[in-house]
């Protein structure tokens, strides 16, 4: 079965500073996606960010960029210029490919706190 | 376009009763997922419906059901309430996979969740 591993329960970065949430993950598959999911105090849970397997390119949105490197299933999130915003829980999700069920597999989560 | 719709939003009930719980998709979507989120245990699958068919299920004992109707819209039942099954049921919906050569994008669109205290 895979598993996501967060090992960062809490994080705290200063506003507009860089700040790095680690996410580790365990599967036989080749072909899958990784996400990080931002759930505010609100509790809506927003997707921030996305990558494809298959890709070897780093996904980007803006201020939010991974590091994912395949070999050794690590997922990382770096937030860049850190805003007040940006306080939340975060949580990385693996999700296979294809098939014929769908769920995403979700880690426990990393709470950042944004200090002005 | 409205998002993922959870209803009721709060909700308090005793040791033994049973609730059910509401979730309207995304217009489009056909998948629909419900994820249970507590502080101890994080986020844990329950069972993801596809076309009124639940094709996969969390290992929740079978208090836990749910169902799909042809519109989409989902609910989901817990029966026999006990008091580690106060947590917050997060729905969520998402396109599902597509046969041929369209790729899905594996995105979930999630509501803002039912806050279910048993007392």
């Amino acid at each position: 079965a895979q598993t996501v591993t967060q090992s960062q329960p809490e994080m705290s970065v200063q506003e507009a500073e860089t700040v790095t949430l680690s996410c580790t993950y365990d599967t036989s598959e080749s072909d899958y996606y990784l996400f990080w999911y931002k759930q505010p105090p609100s509790r809506q849970m927003i997707l921030v960010i996305r990558q494809e397997a298959y890709k070897q390119q780093n996904a980007t949105e803006n201020r939010f960029s991974v590091n994912f490197q395949k070999a050794a299933k690590s997922f990382s999130l770096k937030i860049s210029d850190s805003q007040l915003g940006d306080a939340a829980m975060y949580f990385c999700a693996y999700g296979r490919s294809g098939g014929s069920n769908y769920k995403l597999t979700f880690g426990k989560g990393t709470l950042l706190t944004v200090n002005p | 376009k409205a998002g993922v719709t959870q209803t009721p939003r709060y909700l308090i009930k005793t040791r033994g009763q049973q609730v059910t719980l509401s979730c309207s998709p995304i217009s489009g979507h056909r998948s629909v997922s419900w994820y249970q989120q507590t502080p101890g245990q994080g986020l844990q699958f329950l069972f993801e419906y596809f076309s009124e068919t639940q094709r996969n299920k969390g290992n929740f004992p079978g208090r836990f059901s749910g169902r799909q109707f042809s519109n989409s819209r989902s609910e989901m039942n817990v029966s026999t309430l006990e008091l580690g099954d106060s947590a917050l049921y997060l729905c969520a919906s998402s396109l599902g996979w597509a046969s041929g050569r369209f790729r899905a994008t594996g995105e979930l669109f999630f509501g803002e969740g039912s806050r279910l205290t048993v007392l």
